[in-house]
């Protein structure tokens, strides 16, 4: 299995709505990774996690909570979002711990705030 | 401050011809580089990658080069047909870093 799900597809938000992001992967990797991506920018850093610790943070608004309940899943909890968070949020994972090569991303979440 | 630019026009090409990409970069010491495709509504997908100390990659119809002298590297498509259409990505992690960072892409259509 050398697939990153990441669910919901398609999620529209009221800006006072909770909602939650899931990834998931099974490849035994140990680094886990959230991007940002407005349309035609590139892929925007926001989390990394190493063996399930958070590792790196890239000065996100504490709106977005970050949570990797072990090895294999990633969260990202969603409170208070403002329309200019709308974005695909993409999940990736590594197998090696800080190096960032070789990146697998899932399909991403399309998300709306409305 | 730190860049990394890929030519933001597209670049149109006939079915069977080289498509050749650039991604220049300024203020970097990066231990390597990769190249990501991307498809429109979905997530890059890792192609090659290169490290500092090589010259050159190559990975079926595709080439990468890598000049640290000129801060650029070149991605290099044989032989393209329509399906390698997309955004080709290059990204960058420095020796003294753990980020992975992004060029803006540079859109590849191939014609038939």
């Amino acid at each position: 299995d050398t697939e990153v799900t990441q669910t919901p597809k398609h999620l529209v938000m009221g800006m006072t709505n909770k909602k939650s992001l899931k990834c998931e992967q099974h490849m035994g990797h140990r680094a886990m990774y959230w991007y940002k991506q407005k349309a035609k920018k590139p892929p925007e850093l926001m989390f990394v996690y190493s063996y399930e610790k958070l590792s790196i943070n890239e000065s996100v608004p504490s709106r977005f909570s970050p949570e990797c309940p072990n090895s294999s899943l990633l969260n990202l909890h969603l409170h208070a979002l403002q329309p200019e968070d709308s974005a695909l949020y993409l999940c990736a994972s590594s197998q090696n711990r800080g190096t960032n090569e070789k990146l697998f991303f899932g399909s991403g979440t399309q998300l709306s705030v409305l | 401050s730190q860049k990394i630019e890929q030519n933001s026009e597209a670049l149109n090409i006939q079915e069977g011809k080289t498509a050749t990409l650039t991604c220049n970069y300024t203020n970097y010491s990066p231990a390597y580089l990769q190249w990501y495709r991307q498809d429109p509504g979905r997530g890059p997908v890792f192609l090659l990658l290169i490290r500092e100390n090589e010259k050159e990659k190559r990975k079926e119809r595709l080439k990468v080069t890598f000049d640290t002298t000129l801060k650029q590297s070149l991605f290099h498509i044989t032989a393209s047909q329509p399906a390698d259409s997309a955004t080709y990505l290059c990204a960058l992690t420095e020796a003294a870093g753990n980020k992975l960072t992004f060029g803006g892409g540079t859109r590849v259509l191939v014609k038939p």
